[in-house]
């Protein structure tokens, strides 16, 4: 069964820093770009990240770009979200997705609350 | 960026009528590679993250009842639930996967009438 686990959310102050982790199964994971999207409490649905199957391409919603670092660990088949000088704005519930197999696949997400 | 527009934000349906909701993108999301849509459609219920129900603008996910259906293609999709029933109440989104960043609609919630 493809699966994507999510994990690593928490409170944290703002300033602070997380480390997201998103663990697949189920696929060839080496093979897929990865994706991290999140939802902010009662808003819609927004790209934070993506990474390319090497990890060699990363790209960045403006709004994180120079405070989130995506990667990835292929021998692990784990995808990473460094996450550093949080904000209150970056409350959210994170889920990583792959959209390169037959069928789009998302994880159920990791809430971030960033509050003091 | 892609831009994905959502329409109508809300929509109040009777039990067992049917709920349209469209989305259009302000630019193709048809492959010419694999003549494929890239488009998919959510659902979404307080508390619970976005449940896939329909891919590559028509492909029903597995389970999802066969009351949900897609259609569309290019710029122009559809999202139809035949019959509303009561555990359809929820929001619906429409997202773009043709390229990065990804993107989505604005979100159109359905309630019962």
């Amino acid at each position: 069964e493809v699966q994507l686990v999510e994990s690593g959310g928490g409170l944290v102050q703002p300033g602070g820093s997380l480390r997201l982790s998103c663990a697949a199964s189920g696929f060839t994971f080496s093979s897929y770009g990865m994706h991290w999207v999140r939802q902010a409490p009662g808003k819609g649905l927004v790209w934070v990240s993506h990474i390319i199957s090497d990890g060699s391409r990363t790209k960045y919603a403006d709004s994180v770009r120079g405070r989130f670092t995506i990667s990835r660990d292929n021998a692990k088949s784990t995808l990473y979200l460094q996450m550093d000088s949080l904000r209150a704005e970056d409350t959210a519930l994170y889920c990583c997705a792959t959209f390169g197999m037959a069928t789009p696949t998302w994880g159920q997400g990791t809430l971030v609350t960033v509050s003091s | 960026d892609i831009v994905m527009t959502q329409s109508p934000d809300s929509l109040a349906v009777s039990l067992g009528e049917r709920a349209t909701i469209n989305c259009k993108s302000s630019q193709s999301v048809l492959s010419n590679s694999n003549n494929k849509n890239y488009l998919a459609w959510y659902q979404q219920k307080p508390g619970q993250p976005p449940k896939l129900l329909i891919y590559w603008a028509s492909t029903r996910e597995s389970g999802v009842p066969d009351r949900f259906s897609g259609s569309g293609s290019g710029t122009d999709f559809t999202l139809t639930i035949s019959s509303l029933q009561a555990e359809d109440v929820a929001v619906y989104y429409c997202q773009q996967y043709y390229n990065t960043p990804l993107t989505f609609g604005g979100g159109t919630k359905v309630e019962i009438k």
